[in-house]
């Protein structure tokens, strides 16, 4: 699976949409980014993946970069229960069954 | 949804006591993971099993053995602990051979070990 980039730390005012980048310059064409969070003592939480194209759920939207070297996760209206840690992850979908995890980047949202 | 329950939310054990973390899922998920998560080497593969009686090591099995006797439960064994396994355990399970639906997680279980 190709490794993944991302910064340790960045802040957000509530109510503002928070844009988290991820580098994955080495991603084959197989692989898919997903994207997990982990709120303070709890177990991280799915969010989101893609392949190619750009996509939105619930929670949050993945932009992915025309070449898949970079994507970024945006949260389109931050709150205070959106600080936690997140983490990009690169991998295909089938054979290896395991997620690895980097060490993501913590979201704080200010009031 | 896909719910993964972990027995204990907090453990305190004593040096060289067998311990035993258990982890039930109840979607009928084929695979299942154990990771341990310490501050500064974020989380970490113990063990994952990916059929009832199969198991794989991860990348820090050393000091743990797991057992997957039903689908829905996997455990997670310490056979003496150590106070360096001291840590946040977490289990997660996935549906069959392709991923490209989430990971569900538990909500850990914190673990003492003194």
């Amino acid at each position: 699976d190709a490794k993944t980039t991302q910064p340790p730390s960045m802040d957000c005012a509530e109510g503002r949409a928070a844009n988290l980048p991820c580098n994955h310059s080495t991603i084959s064409g197989n692989e898919y980014v997903y994207w997990y969070r982990q709120i303070h003592s709890q177990g991280p939480q799915y969010i989101i993946h893609g392949l190619k194209n750009n996509e939105t759920n619930e929670m949050a939207s993945l932009i992915i970069t025309e070449d898949r070297k970079s994507s970024t996760l945006i949260l389109p209206h931050a709150t205070l229960r959106d600080t936690a840690v997140y983490y990009c992850i690169v991998r295909v979908t089938k054979g290896r069954r395991e997620l690895i995890f980097g060490t993501g980047t913590l979201l704080a949202v200010q009031p | 949804d896909v719910k993964v329950t972990q027995s204990s939310r907090y453990l305190v054990k004593r040096t060289g006591e067998k311990v035993f973390l258990e982890c039930v899922q109840d979607m009928d998920h084929e695979n299942m993971f154990w990771y341990r998560q310490d501050p500064g080497l974020g989380l970490r593969l113990i063990y994952f099993s990916y059929d009832v009686k199969m198991k794989e090591k991860g990348d820090i099995p050393e000091g743990y053995s797991v057992s997957r006797e039903k689908k829905e439960r996997f455990s997670l064994i310490l056979e003496s602990a150590s106070t360096n396994q001291t840590s946040m355990y977490l289990c997660a399970s996935t549906l069959g051979g392709d991923y490209r639906y989430g990971y569900t997680f538990g909500s850990g279980t914190r673990l003492t070990v003194v």
